[in-house]
């Protein structure tokens, strides 16, 4: 069974600062991908990164960072230099890797709100 | 930018009616699935369909769902005697269907299903 797990409910920065949202996942595969999702007030789901459990390195896009460690089980999400627009829920996902098996486990969400 | 559309954005139906949600994939994709969300809870899991037929279900896609691909453009998600429970945003999002490893899922903006 696949288990994903995000702590924090809710969020409240100050615009500029820099934040972390935490996903830590459950899983017995061996290969498997992490997904973000972003779902601003409007509803709907925005993709926002996928990464495979072979691939430990950072990445960075823009203001957006990710952590990816395996031995903590963790897929961290950074916003820097918060901005109002980044206010939304945003939702840490897992799938396993096996053929034709791909449904989305999600996490329950962090709802992150920037203050002006 | 090819997008995943759905339609209706809302609907109201009265406990005990069946009801059809119509979803348009993005052309080249081969994999669809139907996934619902609980008014301020997670996403979840409902189907996912390939090669004209259901590939995953969940413990929730019960007798009362079906899926459908009636054309070579639709996907539908069909609720035959709606439940009060059933409320919920209801989203279809497509993938590539690569073949290597779990694709990227794109969401559409969902249906808001309300049973009263």
């Amino acid at each position: 069974a696949q288990k994903v797990t995000q702590a924090q409910t809710e969020i409240s920065v100050v615009e500029k600062e820099d934040v972390t949202l935490d996903c830590v996942y459950e899983t017995r595969d061996t290969t498997y991908y992490l997904f973000w999702y972003k779902q601003p007030p409007s509803g709907e789901l925005v993709f926002l990164i996928r990464r495979n459990s072979f691939d430990e390195q950072n990445e960075i896009s823009g203001r957006y960072s990710w952590n990816f460690q395996k031995s903590t089980s963790s897929f961290n999400f950074t916003i820097t230099a918060s901005q109002v627009v980044d206010s939304a829920v945003y939702f840490c996902a897992l799938s396993p890797n096996g053929a034709g098996s791909y449904q989305l486990t999600f996490g329950k969400g962090t709802k992150l709100s920037v203050i002006p | 930018e090819p997008e995943v559309t759905q339609t209706p954005s809302h609907q109201v139906t009265q406990m005990g009616q069946e009801v059809i949600l119509r979803c348009v994939p993005i052309s080249n994709h081969l994999y669809f699935y139907w996934y619902r969300q609980i008014l301020g809870q997670k996403v979840e899991f409902l189907v996912s369909f390939y090669n004209n037929e259901i590939s995953e279900k969940s413990e929730i896609f019960d007798d009362q769902f079906s899926v459908e691909r009636p054309d070579g453009s639709n996907f539908t998600l069909k609720i035959r005697s709606t439940k009060l429970e059933d409320s919920a945003m209801y989203f279809c999002a497509s993938s590539e269907g690569s073949g290597v490893g779990a694709d990227t899922q794109y969401f559409g903006p969902g249906t808001r299903l309300t049973v009263l």
